[in-house]
């Protein structure tokens, strides 16, 4: 039972340059949900999903893309990146939302923009 | 905006010592959790405690909540140098799908 798995672990990229975040789930979740970690920062949400097909905008959306095609996947794109959004990026899911019930985390992945 | 504020931000404790971490928060809210992370790791989930619940404990772990003050706090007792780690709470709401998280307190136990 692998739990949350993210890929890849760690990237470089040119400012500008695009990307996919892939996120994987076999606890049969329904909420998902993309966060970046910053020092002092905490976790800030970027998007989440309640459901296969449905995504939603969370606290720092811009300049990132989600979809959720099959239930146990949450992709997280950056179109064009900028050093901005250098961060460690952290995908949970969780059984329910509003906070019923535990997120499960993935290990994340550490993204360099140069 | 982060709706958990942690205090401190940092704590430095002996080992053996008991640890004790706080979090206010500012909107009425459902349940509040308590995460651990890891150096290099994501977030573990400790403990959900409900809004209707005063205290709540897990082994070594021990969580109160005072929802008049706004107010958690996670005690560790008896820490060991694995208890070593970033404590943060995280908040739910009824009109909100998402969790709050703040920004942490950093534990380091001293063997």
């Amino acid at each position: 039972n692998a739990g949350v798995t993210q890929t890849p672990k760690f990237r470089v990229l040119k400012t500008g340059q695009s990307m996919t975040l892939l996120c994987a789930q076999d606890m049969n979740h329904e909420y998902m949900y993309w966060y970046r970690q910053d020092p002092g920062m905490g976790l800030r949400l970027i998007h989440y999903s309640v459901g296969e097909g449905t995504t939603a905008k969370g606290e720092v959306p811009d300049g990132y893309n989600v979809s959720r095609l099959k239930k146990q996947n949450f992709l997280l794109g950056l179109e064009s990146a900028a050093p901005s959004q250098t961060s460690v990026y952290f995908c949970a899911s969780s059984y329910s939302g509003q906070g019923r019930q535990p997120q499960h985390f993935g290990d994340g992945t550490r993204l360099s923009i140069l | 905006s982060q709706q958990g504020e942690e205090d401190p931000q940092a704590l430095s404790i002996q080992e053996g010592e008991n640890a004790t971490m706080n979090c206010s928060y500012k909107t009425s809210i459902n349940n509040l959790q308590w995460y651990r992370q890891n150096s290099g790791r994501g977030l573990v989930h400790l403990i959900l405690i409900r809004s209707n619940e005063r205290e709540k404990h897990s082994g070594r772990l021990r969580v109160t909540l005072d929802t008049s003050k706004k107010s958690s706090s996670l005690l560790i007792t008896a820490s060991r140098a694995a208890d070593t780690a970033s404590y943060f709470c995280a908040t739910g709401r009824s009109n909100d799908y998402k969790l709050s998280f703040g920004a942490g307190t950093t534990v380091t136990v001293r063997a």
